[in-house]
């Protein structure tokens, strides 16, 4: 399977900063990259289905000015979190498409204080 | 809509045998998936199902009934490192493998 993997693992901010996080596809062409977030105790939510070269296409209820997806290359993805509150504090993990699996990063927690 | 149905949390004895059930409500179905998360770590693959029947991993063995929406994740011979989050996961048609996460099972195995 792919290798994936995420930086920062962990980062703290500011309210009101932008944080971006990168998601590197290390030994795998990843044309579709999936984020998620994950609360404590709560299951994966999708957040937005990229794919390299063209614009993110966001779930239902994420605003896509406020998270910034960016995929122009076939290992990289960067996810930005703009003007980031504390209710956006949260477990961010990305994934790479395989086959029919999905390969995943070892995620990113952010605190926004 | 979605609907992705698993127990919150089960209990188990290290050696016993747990069966983990997921049923399912979908637009389109492309395959089921099985997936192990200890906390604060990502989701790490366990098993696929796309046809119906069952799949057997070693202490891990997963069954799907496709006409009856359900899946179980059956667990062998517990161990203590198998106590974490069991996540059914259903990738939905319409391209890019988009997977639909249930809420999770957590399991915690003791002594």
């Amino acid at each position: 399977g792919a290798v994936v993997s995420q930086h920062p693992s962990w980062v703290i901010c500011k309210s009101g900063t932008s944080v971006k996080i990168e998601c590197r596809s290390l030994d795998f062409q990843a044309t579709t990259m999936f984020w998620y977030r994950q609360f404590p105790k709560q299951s994966l939510m999708l957040m937005a289905t990229s794919n390299e070269g063209s614009k993110a296409t966001y779930e239902q209820g994420v605003e896509k000015d406020k998270f910034l997806i960016n995929h122009a290359s076939l290992t990289l993805s960067t996810l930005t979190v703009t003007s980031a509150h504390p209710e956006d504090s949260s477990f961010y993990i990305c994934s790479v498409a395989g086959n029919y699996e999905q390969y995943f990063g070892p995620g990113t927690r952010l605190t926004v204080t | 809509g979605q609907n992705i149905d698993q127990p919150t949390e089960m209990t188990a004895t290290e050696g016993a045998i747990v069966q983990i059930n997921c049923t399912y409500q979908t637009s389109g179905f492309n395959g089921l998936f099985w997936y192990q998360q200890h906390a604060g770590e990502a989701p790490t693959f366990l098993s696929y199902n796309v046809l119906d029947g069952l799949e057997e991993k070693g202490r891990f063995s997963s069954f799907l009934s496709r006409s009856k929406g359900y899946s179980y994740l059956l667990l062998k011979e517990l161990q203590m490192k198998d106590s974490a989050s069991y996540l059914c996961a259903v990738s939905i048609s319409g391209g890019y493998n988009k997977l639909i996460f249930g809420a999770g099972t957590r399991l915690a195995v003791h002594p």
